[in-house]
């Protein structure tokens, strides 16, 4: 079964600043990595993925991450967040090989943005 | 387009009572998930239909929810009888089919069991 490890349940960062939202996964077999967003009240929204390819993913928002196979990571960065990315950040994975593909997340990181 | 719609947005029952969750998902999106999040928590997958089968509920407590999408498109999941520890939001999310596609995800429905 694979698993996902999100390191800091909250992460403060000044405005302007940049920011890192670190995930490490664990799987026996391929996966498929996912960033989600999660404002206030509201469902997830994707925010980038990696299915193959290049290692390094740009999404919205500004965002991009990079899939290290060797370290099993997939860290998030924005060079410069804003006030309004305030969220929980999810990490997600779910298979490649086929059968059930439902997604296996973190427990989330909380960005808060300080003025 | 529309998004993932649910119902109802909030809930509140005692324990041992019954509960239903409607999803509505985008049209013509052939997978539809059902997600269960506590508080502080990722979610976590319950059930994942393609069309109206089923294609993974090995985390669906079995004993007490169910869920069904009879005709391939509207979903309902239902926990009878409630505990204490199914407070959480319950997250409808649905994709085009199974295969490299993105899953929208529904506003969620909060359930408080007291």
């Amino acid at each position: 079964a694979q698993s996902v490890t999100q390191l800091d349940s909250q992460v403060p960062v000044f405005e302007e600043a940049p920011v890192e939202l670190r995930c490490n996964y664990s799987s026996s077999v391929s996966v498929y990595l996912f960033w989600y967003v999660q404002y206030p009240n509201q469902g997830l929204q994707l925010l980038l993925k990696y299915l193959s390819g290049s290692t390094l993913v740009k999404g919205i928002n500004g965002f991009e991450a990079e899939f290290n196979k060797s370290q099993t990571s997939f860290h998030l960065r924005k060079p410069s967040v804003h006030i309004s990315d305030t969220a929980e950040y999810f990490c997600a994975v779910s298979l490649s090989g086929g059968g059930a593909d439902g997604l296996t997340f973190g427990k989330g990181t909380h960005l808060i943005i300080q003025p | 387009e529309a998004g993932v719609a649910q119902s109802p947005r909030y809930k509140i029952i005692e324990k041992r009572q019954s509960v239903a969750f409607w999803c509505n998902p985008i049209s013509g999106h052939a997978t539809l998930y059902w997600y269960q999040q506590i508080l502080g928590q990722g979610p976590k997958l319950l059930i994942q239909f393609q069309n109206n089968g089923v294609v993974d509920d090995s985390q669906l407590p079995k004993d007490r929810f169910s869920a069904e999408r009879l005709k391939g498109v509207d979903s309902t999941l239902k926990i009878q009888p409630a505990k204490l520890e199914d407070s959480a939001v319950y997250l409808c999310a649905s994709s085009l089919n199974r295969v490299n596609t993105e899953a929208f995800f529904g506003q969620g429905t909060r359930l408080t069991v007291v």
